[in-house]
């Protein structure tokens, strides 16, 4: 069974602009979370979605957006990036709520530079 | 509110054990989690225990979880060079989101 694929795996982007990141789960998996991980904030959670809608959400401001299609596979989606948005994005896909282990999965990640 | 704590370095010998420690806060979790990552990569999943469990072995990885003083650890026996990496230790919160702790960086010296 193929892992949880993201895409690109590098990113180099300027302030002001947007970035799209794509992630696609495992084979069944239904649900797709995100977190952003830095050196000085560590791991910290974007967003969870679960058969295309969000079921949980981080602290993180408006700019930072989510969806999920009819396939599970998932976009998250940067607007005007900043310097500190610079991070590495990684995704995670189980089978959703209701199993009795969410175990997570993650895929190697987008490493995004804003210059 | 929910928080998960870890050292952040630890550094042992080829051969000894490696013992990383984890606190939380969230006397609801249901489940705790011990992730791995290596350079460039992403998280690895490792082992997992239920709350309702003090102890969980598999292979080298020995999970203790003592529920009362919501404390965690991971034990690496016989650790070796390949262990060298950034461990996550992990609750499932009341939402059902995960939340990591900052991560222990273990490095292995042959």
């Amino acid at each position: 069974k193929a892992g949880v694929t993201q895409t690109p795996r590098y990113l180099i982007k300027t302030r002001g602009q947007q970035v799209t990141l794509s992630c696609s789960p495992i084979s069944g998996h239904r649900s797709v979370s995100w977190y952003q991980q830095t050196p000085g904030q560590g791991l910290q959670f974007l967003f969870e979605y679960f058969s295309e809608t969000q079921r949980n959400k981080g602290n993180f401001p408006g700019r930072f957006s989510g969806r999920q299609f009819s396939n599970s596979r998932s976009e998250m989606n940067v607007s005007t990036l900043e310097l500190g948005d610079s991070a590495l994005y990684l995704c995670a896909s189980s089978y959703g709520p209701g199993t009795a282990n969410e175990k997570l999965f993650f895929g190697s990640g987008t490493q995004l530079s804003v210059l | 509110g929910e928080d998960v704590e870890q050292s952040l370095f630890l550094s042992v010998r080829e051969g000894d054990s490696s013992v990383i420690n984890c606190t939380y806060t969230d006397s609801s979790s249901t489940y705790l989690y011990w992730y791995k990552q290596e350079p460039g990569a992403g998280l690895q999943l490792l082992t997992y225990i239920f709350s309702n469990m003090d102890m969980k072995q598999d292979q080298r990885l020995t999970v203790l979880l003592n529920k009362k003083d919501k404390h965690l650890s991971l034990r690496i026996a016989d650790t070796q060079t390949g262990d060298s990496a950034i461990y996550f230790c992990a609750e499932k919160g009341a939402r059902g989101k995960l939340i990591f702790g900052q991560g222990t960086e273990l490095s292995v010296k042959p």
